[in-house]
């Protein structure tokens, strides 16, 4: 069955640096996601990308966070300067086109930033 | 924004026992997600189920979007069936993100 996958599945890093957390979502979808969740937390909305651009994004979601779609099966997050409260949990999704208000999630990348 | 209520917070069951967790929406909904967060962080998906029942094995689960609610039931628990349980909606004629309620911490006991 296919899947959304995500590497890698942690990562330690320095305040400070800039970190890329990358997802290869399901092969046919068009819709993807990053969800992020703090540990204990909820899982919380962080940006929607279709058709090559940013759909919705949150208020978490400022100008330290970027995506792309570098290639036709990568889906990338990148924040800039990581601070200590963007130690997290965080979740690529995606969903097809037949149906996309059912999202698939990825097994998550666990930052951490010292 | 749309708000989702998820009770109980915390069950703690012993094996073999049945349990019904609920989610409550406070808007109408074009989807409805149940996931299981199992020890490892990872969310597994249970059931897409924006309206009426579904049952897959030991689970079933059944959403009346008339009265904004949507109930899993996990049967004969195992050990396996702790984590935590997430209810997710999709607000109507959007498609982007959905909002997770604060989930159900299930533990079963051997």
């Amino acid at each position: 069955e296919p899947e959304v996958t995500q590497t890698p599945s942690h990562q330690v890093t320095q305040m400070g640096q800039e970190v890329i957390l990358r997802c290869v979502p399901i092969s046919n979808h068009l819709y993807f996601y990053w969800y992020r969740q703090i540990l204990g937390q909820k899982v919380e909305f962080l940006v929607s990308f279709y058709n090559n651009e940013i759909s919705e994004k949150s208020e978490i979601f400022d100008d330290q966070f970027s995506v792309e779609r570098p290639d036709g099966s990568n889906f990338t997050l990148k924040i800039r300067s990581t601070k200590l409260e963007d130690s997290a949990m965080y979740f690529c999704a995606s969903s097809a086109w037949s149906r996309p208000s059912e999202q698939f999630f990825g097994p998550g990348t666990r930052l951490t930033v010292l | 924004g749309i708000q989702v209520e998820q009770s109980p917070p915390d069950l703690i069951l012993q094996e073999g026992a049945n349990s019904t967790l609920r989610c409550n929406f406070s808007d109408s909904v074009n989807n409805l997600q149940w996931f299981h967060q199992n020890p490892w962080g990872q969310l597994i998906n249970l059931f897409y189920i924006p309206s009426g029942t579904k049952q897959n094995g030991r689970l079933s689960a059944t959403t009346v979007a008339t009265e904004r609610y949507s109930l899993l039931y996990i049967s004969s628990s195992q050990t396996t069936d702790s984590g935590v349980y997430f209810c997710a909606v999709g607000a109507k004629n959007r498609d982007d993100k959905i909002i997770f309620g604060k989930g159900t911490r299930l533990h079963i006991l051997p």
